[in-house]
């Protein structure tokens, strides 16, 4: 049973450019959660999906940030035009049944804007 | 404001001794807490839980002690091992939210 599976490891973007990344829950999995870590600190909430719904992005910037979680295929997490301070590590969890229930994180991908 | 964090940012304890990672938190409608180690280049990785209805809870070599009284939370580590090196976060839920607040994390070096 493989686990979170997130790609790519590692991403690199000149200013401006997009920035896909990309999230494959565990097998039957429908929660999916994604969140920002900068350098030194914890992890940072950013938004909760289920498939087709976003239940929870308090988290989000309110630009150029977006998610999604298709009825087929991976989460995304999309950052238009990104800038600097774009970069950190984030990580997707998923989890069966809400954030009580099997809360499994990903590797991370981590994104360098140069 | 509401915040999960840590007394200490880094712990430095000798191979086979015990070792504790203490956090706070300030919101008493929390309800659920996760400890997760995380090593260099690496996802979080869950190491133990608690629901507030417990003030304590064993697993293999670690335990995770809840005060609720003073809203405190710690992780023991008995016996700590070279490969338990690694940064310590505790994560609080509140309620129904489906997101976890983390703490900034402690460091732990064992010395060999």
């Amino acid at each position: 049973n493989a686990g979170v599976m997130q790609n790519p490891r590692h991403l690199v973007r000149r200013r401006g450019q997009e920035a896909r990344l990309r999230c494959s829950p565990m097998k039957g999995h429908s929660h999916v959660y994604w969140y920002r870590q900068l350098p030194e600190e914890g992890l940072k909430f950013m938004v909760y999906l289920q498939k087709e719904n976003i239940i929870d992005e308090s988290g989000m910037p309110k630009e150029r940030f977006s998610a999604e979680f298709p009825k087929e295929g991976p989460s995304i997490l999309r950052i238009q035009q990104v800038v600097r301070g774009d970069s950190a590590a984030y990580f997707c969890a998923s989890s069966p049944a809400g954030v009580n229930y099997g809360y499994t994180f990903g590797s991370g991908t981590r994104l360098t804007v140069v | 404001g509401e915040s999960v964090g840590l007394h200490l940012p880094t712990l430095s304890v000798q191979e086979g001794d015990n070792s504790i990672i203490n956090c706070a938190y300030s919101n008493s409608a929390s309800d659920y807490f996760i400890w997760y180690k995380q090593e260099s280049g690496k996802g979080p990785q869950f190491i133990i839980d608690i629901r507030s209805n417990m003030d304590k809870r064993q697993g293999q070599r670690v335990t995770v002690l809840l005060n609720k009284t003073v809203k405190h939370l710690s992780l023991q580590i008995a016996a700590t091992q070279p490969g338990d090196s690694a940064v310590y976060f505790c994560a609080e839920n509140r309620g129904s939210q489906g997101n976890l607040i983390f703490g900034k994390g402690t460091k732990l070096s064992v010395k060999p």
